[in-house]
């Protein structure tokens, strides 16, 4: 009931197309949503985050879309480039506490 | 701010040998996590502090992995002997207390190599 299941393992997008990363969880408790990017070398940062009290947020060229009936969030990278190719990992979590990680998926955005 | 420091940056070692890991929170954040991540098993977490305390530590392989955070500024991961399984790269973050403080701030990771 921890898990998080993200998909596609890995992605490949051509520049300027939008690049969409799914996620699915069972835990109704979680109440947080992040998503991280990482890039080779580096550990994860935040990309963007979103709680279930909204169905979107957006930020820049990154959407997160929450539909908590089905207990499902997908990011979206709009007008994807070159620079956006990294792993996402998307998570989740419930009253602050541990975050749960899905696989991650790799972009790989071709110019 | 400097952000999460980790030490070293890579560490190469021979099976059987002791492995220490170190870690710097961010200051002022209490909570505490310590990460494995690879190819196979993805990001596990292996156990996290707050306040100092280790409150689960249920990711944690097995006896040869121990964790410390004798300061809220100082953590170690220890792994007494290491095998070649346990070659990853492991992160420590952290994180503050608050309201909608949830943001987990990674390091840049130690590369294990157990040869």
């Amino acid at each position: 009931q921890q898990q998080v299941k993200q998909s596609p393992q890995s992605l490949i997008v051509q520049k300027g197309g939008i690049s969409i990363i799914n996620c699915a969880y069972e835990n109704t408790a979680f109440d947080y949503f992040p998503w991280y990017q990482q890039f080779p070398g580096k550990g994860p940062a935040l990309l963007i985050a979103i709680r279930p009290d909204v169905s979107e947020k957006k930020e820049g060229r990154f959407t997160i879309s929450f539909n908590k009936s089905a207990k499902q969030f997908s990011l979206h990278i709009m007008d994807s480039q070159p620079g956006d190719s990294a792993t996402y990992f998307c998570a989740a979590s419930s009253s602050g506490s541990r975050l749960t990680f899905g696989e991650g998926t790799q972009l790989t955005v071709n110019p | 701010d400097a952000g999460v420091i980790q030490s070293p940056r890579h560490e190469v070692t021979e099976m059987g040998q002791e492995v220490t890991l170190r870690c710097k929170p961010i200051s002022g954040h209490d909570y505490l996590f310590w990460y494995r991540q690879t190819m196979m098993r993805g990001l596990e977490l292996l156990i996290y502090f707050n306040n100092n305390v280790p409150i689960d530590d249920s990711g944690m392989p097995e006896d040869r992995f121990s964790a410390k955070m004798p300061n809220a500024s100082f953590s170690t991961l220890k792994i007494q002997p290491s095998e070649p399984r346990d070659s990853a790269v492991y992160f420590c973050a952290s994180r503050g207390t608050g309201a909608f403080v949830d943001t987990q701030y990674f390091g840049p990771g130690t590369r294990l190599t157990v040869l």
